[in-house]
């Protein structure tokens, strides 16, 4: 029962570099989900894929890129890593976006720090 | 979304139950109720949802006051894997029913 696979777990980037963040789910959802979590700040979303093929901009999407790969997978891309971006990183699915019934499923997230 | 209000830490012996408060008294009729709970280092976990009538799953039970503005989530046996940050979350049909709006939840200390 894999459910909601985030890579890395962990990562140490220098301010500058670029990077990756990888999630898939083996669970058919149509949804995915990008959020990140700082301290005393909750979750915030970064961006979102309704479905196949569609991306949109969530709450903090400044300074990242995705990608909704396929009905799979939805990559997140750092193109220049800068310290405010320390945080942790978690991907969800949920089986569509446009009901208030069903829940996200979760990964245990990619905690990125940038020096 | 509407907000909630949750105490921000409470305190379990295991074997007990908990019962974890969370007033939301602008929740519209069309707000579903769901409660997420983190544990440390990991990702926040769907716990239960409901929208007027009590529920129960294999993991809690989520008991919902009649005029719906406040609920409780019941954990009825509470175990030192129970200990988490649990986050109760209002999701509407329409706007912005994309995402979850997180709050600081409740942080639930359960004592051996």
């Amino acid at each position: 029962n894999a459910g909601v696979t985030q890579t890395p777990k962990f990562q140490v980037l220098k301010t500058g570099q670029s990077m990756t963040l990888q999630c898939a789910q083996d669970m058919n959802h149509n949804s995915m989900y990008w959020y990140r979590q700082d301290p005393g700040m909750g979750l915030r979303l970064i961006y979102y894929s309704a479905s196949e093929g569609t991306t949109d901009k969530g709450e903090v999407p400044n300074g990242y890129n995705v990608s909704r790969l396929n009905k799979r997978e939805f990559s997140l891309r750092l193109e220049s890593a800068a310290p405010s971006q320390t945080s942790v990183y978690f991907c969800a699915s949920s089986p569509r976006t446009g009901s208030s019934n069903q829940p996200q499923h979760f990964g245990d997230g990619t905690r990125l720090s940038i020096l | 979304d509407a907000k909630t209000t949750q105490p921000n830490s409470m305190e379990s012996n295991e074997e007990e139950p908990v019962h974890l408060p969370c007033n939301h008294s602008t929740i519209s009729g069309t707000d579903y109720i769901h409660w997420y709970r983190q544990l440390p280092s990991q990702g926040p976990e769907y716990v239960i949802h409901g929208l007027t009538s009590n529920v129960n799953n294999r993991m809690a039970s989520l008991a919902i006051a009649e005029d719906r503005k406040s609920s409780t989530l019941i954990l009825h046996r509470a175990t030192l894997r129970d200990a988490a940050v649990y986050y109760c979350i209002l999701k509407n049909s329409g706007g912005s029913n994309y995402k979850l709006t997180f709050g600081k939840g409740t942080l639930l200390t359960v004592n051996p």
